[in-house]
């Protein structure tokens, strides 16, 4: 089967660093994709993996180990408005089908 | 760019009634998909359209759901009857494969609430 597991909720404190762990094991790999959803809203895409390594983009880093079948996210210098659920998404064929982690609560406080 | 559409924004039915969801997805995207999302959880996959061709539906509860994209645009869920587990978000996505990479844009999603 399919099992993409990430933590429930993690806290961290206004201008600190914060790391979401993602592991997965799925039938099929093409690419890893990280999606912030605030309260409420639908998900918009923060970052997309599908060599292994690190990308970054501004604040926020993606990390990807096929090997390992792991990711993470770093979010670095936490603003409030980072308070959201962090999804991690599988792609899990060529033709597209995706599939979702259960996401990461982050609370930031002040 | 406008982005994903959908409507209506949020829907109170009682069970065994019937209801439909509406998106529009970006303008020259091929594919679209449909996601429930129950409260604290992720999106898990409804179906997938490639134009208006099914590419996947194998967790579409096809008893009691169905979904169709007519000209390879606009796409409609309806779920027929519904049942109090119905209660979720439904989010309708759109992507579009750029070089290696291909990006899901979400809409604002529907709210359903079974009673």
């Amino acid at each position: 089967g399919q099992n993409i597991d990430q933590p429930t909720e993690m806290t961290a404190t206004e201008g600190a660093i914060v790391q979401i762990n993602c592991t997965y094991q799925t039938s099929g790999f093409n690419g890893l994709f990280w999606y912030q959803q605030h309260a409420g809203e639908a998900p918009t895409f923060l970052s997309y993996n599908v060599l292994d390594g690190l990308e970054e983009k501004g604040r926020f880093s993606s990390f990807l180990s096929r090997s390992k079948g792991y990711s993470y996210l770093l979010l670095k210098e936490l603003q409030m408005k980072d308070s959201a659920s962090y999804l991690c998404a599988v792609r899990v064929s060529s033709w597209g089908k995706f599939q979702f982690g259960a996401g990461t609560q982050v609370v930031v406080t002040p | 760019e406008a982005g994903v559409a959908q409507s209506p924004r949020y829907k109170i039915i009682e069970k065994r009634q019937s209801v439909a969801f509406w998106c529009n997805p970006i303008s020259g995207h091929a594919t679209l998909y449909w996601y429930q999302q129950i409260l604290g959880q992720g999106p898990k996959l409804l179906i997938q359209f490639q134009n208006n061709g099914v590419v996947d539906d194998s967790q579409l509860p096809k008893d009691r759901f169905s979904a169709e994209r007519l000209k390879g645009v606009d796409s409609t869920l309806k779920i027929q009857p519904a049942k109090l587990e119905d209660s979720a978000v439904y989010l309708c996505a759109s992507s579009k494969l750029t070089g290696s990479v291909e990006t899901q844009y979400f809409g604002p999603g529907t709210r359903l609430l079974v009673l």
